[in-house]
C-alpha cells in the first residue's frame, strides 16, 4: 500500500513569490494534515482538511492556505513568501478518528 | 493550556543499552498519545500509539511506552538499542473524538538519540 506522497521533495523560491506544495494521503483516508517544521521551532500544526473542507487551523497568517480536492489529494499555498518561511512542510493523512501518517516532506527555502 | 514536553533534548545511550525517552503532557480532554520518529530530512514514522486499554503498549522496532495516567507521562523504553535507532522521537498528544476533535496532534520538541558504538 503506497504511503502519503508529496512534491516536490525541494523547492526553491525567492521572498515575495508563492509557493505551492502538493499532497496525495494514503488510499481511503479522507483527512489531511499540513504541518510546518521550521528550524528551532518544532512541528506546528498549519491546517486540516476532511471531505473537501477546512476544519481547522492553526496560528498562522491567512497567506498560509490550501485547498482538498474531490479525490482527497491536497494543496498548500504560501503566499508572499517570507525568509522564515524556509521550513520542511510536512502533510499527514487520517481516517477520521485515527492515527495520522506522514510523507516525506517538502522542504521550502526562500531566498 | 494543551502541551508536550519531552525534558530531554539530546540522549546518548551506548548500543546494547537501555532506553528511555520522557514525555509529558497537558490536555483537557481524553488523550491519545503517539511516539514517532524521524531521521534527517524524512518524514516521522509512528512508533506507538495509545487511545485506550492496556497501559503498556508495543510498538514497531522493539519500543514499547507506559501510559501513567497519575503522572501525566507517556514514557518510550527500548531494551537494546541499536546503531539504527539514531534518529530523533517526538512525543504527541491529540484528541480523536468524532465531531469535537480538532484534527492535530500536539508535539513535543523532540528528543535527538544519538548512540555510540
Amino acid at each position: 500500500e503506497a504511503g502519503v506522497t508529496q512534491s516536490p521533495t525541494h523547492l526553491i523560491k525567492t521572498r515575495g513569490q508563492q509557493a505551492t506544495l502538493r499532497c496525495s494521503p494514503i488510499s481511503g483516508h479522507t483527512s489531511v494534515y499540513w504541518y510546518q517544521q521550521a528550524l528551532g521551532l518544532g512541528l506546528q500544526f498549519l491546517l486540516w482538511y476532511d471531505e473537501g473542507e477546512e476544519r481547522n487551523r492553526g496560528n498562522f497568517p491567512p497567506r498560509f492556505s490550501g485547498r482538498q480536492f474531490p479525490n482527497y489529494s491536497s494543496e498548500l499555498n504560501v503566499n508572499a513568501l517570507e525568509l522564515e518561511d524556509s521550513a520542511l512542510y510536512l502533510c499527514a493523512s487520517s481516517l477520521w478518528g485515527n492515527e495520522q501518517f506522514f510523507g516525506p516532506g517538502t522542504r521550502l527555502t526562500v531566498l | 493550556a494543551q502541551s508536550v514536553t519531552q525534558p530531554d533534548i539530546h540522549i546518548t545511550v551506548s548500543e546494547g543499552a537501555s532506553l528511555e525517552l520522557r514525555c509529558n503532557y497537558s490536555y483537557g480532554a481524553t488523550p491519545y498519545l503517539f511516539w514517532y520518529v524521524q531521521s534527517p530530512g524524512q518524514g516521522l514514522q509512528l512508533l506507538l500509539k495509545y487511545f485506550s486499554g492496556d497501559t503498556l503498549v508495543q510498538g514497531i522496532k522493539g519500543f514499547e511506552a507506559e501510559f501513567k495516567r497519575s503522572q501525566s507521562s507517556f514514557n518510550l523504553r527500548k531494551p537494546s538499542v541499536h546503531w539504527s535507532d539514531a534518529a530523533e522521537y517526538f512525543c504527541a498528544v491529540g484528541s480523536m473524538n468524532y465531531g469535537g476533535s480538532q484534527g492535530n496532534l500536539i508535539f513535543g520538541k523532540g528528543t535527538k538519540l544519538s548512540v555510540k558504538p
